[in-house]
């Protein structure tokens, strides 16, 4: 079984600041890792995952986030956040069984102030 | 291209009466299914999930069931609804490991 934990429930920023969304999960088996942002009263769009290969992936609207599969973890980042990027952000993991859940994490409130 | 839908998108229900909320997938067959529900303040639980027509397993025991009778169509269902089932159901279908969400149905139970 997987699980997840995102460390911080909320993140304030300032307008133009780098940001960082913690992420650490735990599985006895290899993973695929995702990160998700939900805008208020809307489903989830995909930012961008792993899968394999290169451990530094990069995602829609300017994030990126790095596996470590010694640290067990995929923190997200952005260089410089707008105020569009106010969200809650979802951290989740399966196994690569082809009918592997997805488990998410409680989410991240990320609230970009100018 | 791959379409998910959800309805209703709104629903305030009294205590005690049913619940019916559908979902279908269009472009893909035999998608796997997810039914998640988000709280206030909570991250997403998954329900109930679907790797074909009448296969459900269930994730947590609770009020709700969940129903597939056709190949892009799954259902979540209540006979009587409890407070504790107010949130938002997300509907998902899922495809190279990678999850694809519906909009959502607000469910409010008073």
């Amino acid at each position: 079984a997987q699980s997840v934990t995102q460390l911080d429930s909320q993140v304030p920023v300032f307008e133009e600041a780098p940001v960082e969304l913690r992420c650490n999960y735990s599985s006895s088996v290899s993973v695929y890792l995702f990160w998700y942002v939900q805008y208020p009263n809307q489903g989830l769009q995909l930012l961008l995952k792993y899968l394999s290969g290169s451990t530094l992936v990069k995602g829609i609207n300017g994030f990126e986030a790095e596996f470590n599969k010694s640290q067990t973890s995929f923190h997200l980042r952005k260089p410089s956040v707008h105020i569009s990027d106010t969200a809650e952000y979802f951290c989740a993991v399966s196994g690569i069984s082809q009918g592997g859940k997805l488990i998410f994490g409680q989410g991240t409130e990320l609230s970009v102030k100018p | 291209s791959q379409t998910i839908h959800q309805w209703p998108a709104t629903l305030v229900q009294p205590v005690g009466s049913p619940l019916s909320l559908e979902c279908t997938v269009e472009g893909t067959s035999n998608p796997n299914l997810y039914w998640y529900r988000q709280a206030a303040g909570r991250g997403l639980q998954l329900l109930f999930y679907s790797v074909g027509i009448g296969q459900i397993s269930s994730e947590v025991p609770q009020n709700l069931s969940a129903s597939r009778p056709q190949d892009r169509q799954f259902i979540l269902s209540s006979k009587k609804l409890l407070l504790s089932d107010s949130g938002f159901y997300l509907c998902a279908w899922r495809r190279t490991g990678e999850l694809f969400f519906g909009e959502g149905s607000r469910l409010t139970v008073l």
